[in-house]
């Protein structure tokens, strides 16, 4: 069965710290792995894509297949990093990217 | 461009009742996706239409059904309301291949 696993429901740290957000994955076939970031009163938005190894707002995530991970880390974090994060699969192969199987999302919580 | 829109922002219904919620995507972008986010939870698919066809269909009984129009936009229905259908309905507009964007999600309340 396809699905995504986040074990942390909230993290927080404090300004500075380095931050890494779990997420693992259970598909058999080959995924495409995202992050969806959803600040507060905003729309759900794409952080970044395994494919694109784009570093977006000094975020970066790699695609673990042995371990079936796609962390989301960033070495200093920000107050403006405080937000929800949900990693998501498509598993669809042919690059249609509209079914998402999201994670139950984990609250990042940066204290200054 | 405003971005994807959805309306009603909220409503109210009791059981039973039925309800249609509506979704325009981004101009150009002819994939539609709809997602029911559970308070607590992340979004959970329901139907993807690309093209005014069903591409996709999630986990969910034959109470819910949709369909997209010749302008891309698109509906969804919800029969016979549950209290369980309670939630934050989001709709996603892409091309097929890209990024999803997403609108601003209506809540549903059901008594």
């Amino acid at each position: 069965a396809q699905r995504v696993t986040q074990p942390e429901k909230l993290l927080s740290v404090f300004k500075g710290a380095p931050v890494e957000l779990k997420c693992n994955y259970s598909y058999s076939g080959s995924p495409e792995l995202f992050w969806y970031v959803q600040y507060s009163r905003q729309r759900l938005q794409l952080l970044l894509r395994h494919i694109s190894r784009e570093s977006i707002k000094g975020f970066t995530a790699d695609l673990n297949k042995g371990e079936t991970s796609f962390h989301l880390k960033k070495p200093f974090a920000q107050e403006e990093d405080s937000a929800m994060y949900y990693c998501a699969l498509s598993g669809e192969g042919s690059g249609n990217t509209g079914k998402l199987i999201f994670g139950q999302g984990t609250t990042l919580q940066v204290k200054p | 461009d405003a971005g994807v829109t959805q309306s009603p922002t909220h409503l109210i219904k009791t059981r039973g009742q039925h309800v249609t919620l509506r979704c325009s995507p981004i101009s150009g972008h002819k994939s539609v996706s709809w997602y029911q986010q559970v308070l607590g939870q992340g979004p959970q698919f329901i139907f993807q239409y690309y093209e005014k066809e069903e591409r996709g269909r999630g986990n969910f009984p034959d109470r819910f059904s949709a369909r997209q129009f010749p302008n891309y936009s698109s509906e969804l229905n919800v029969n016979a309301l549950l209290l369980g259908d309670s939630a934050l309905y989001l709709c996603a507009s892409s091309l097929v291949v890209g990024e999803q964007f997403f609108g601003p999600g209506t809540r549903l309340t059901v008594l």
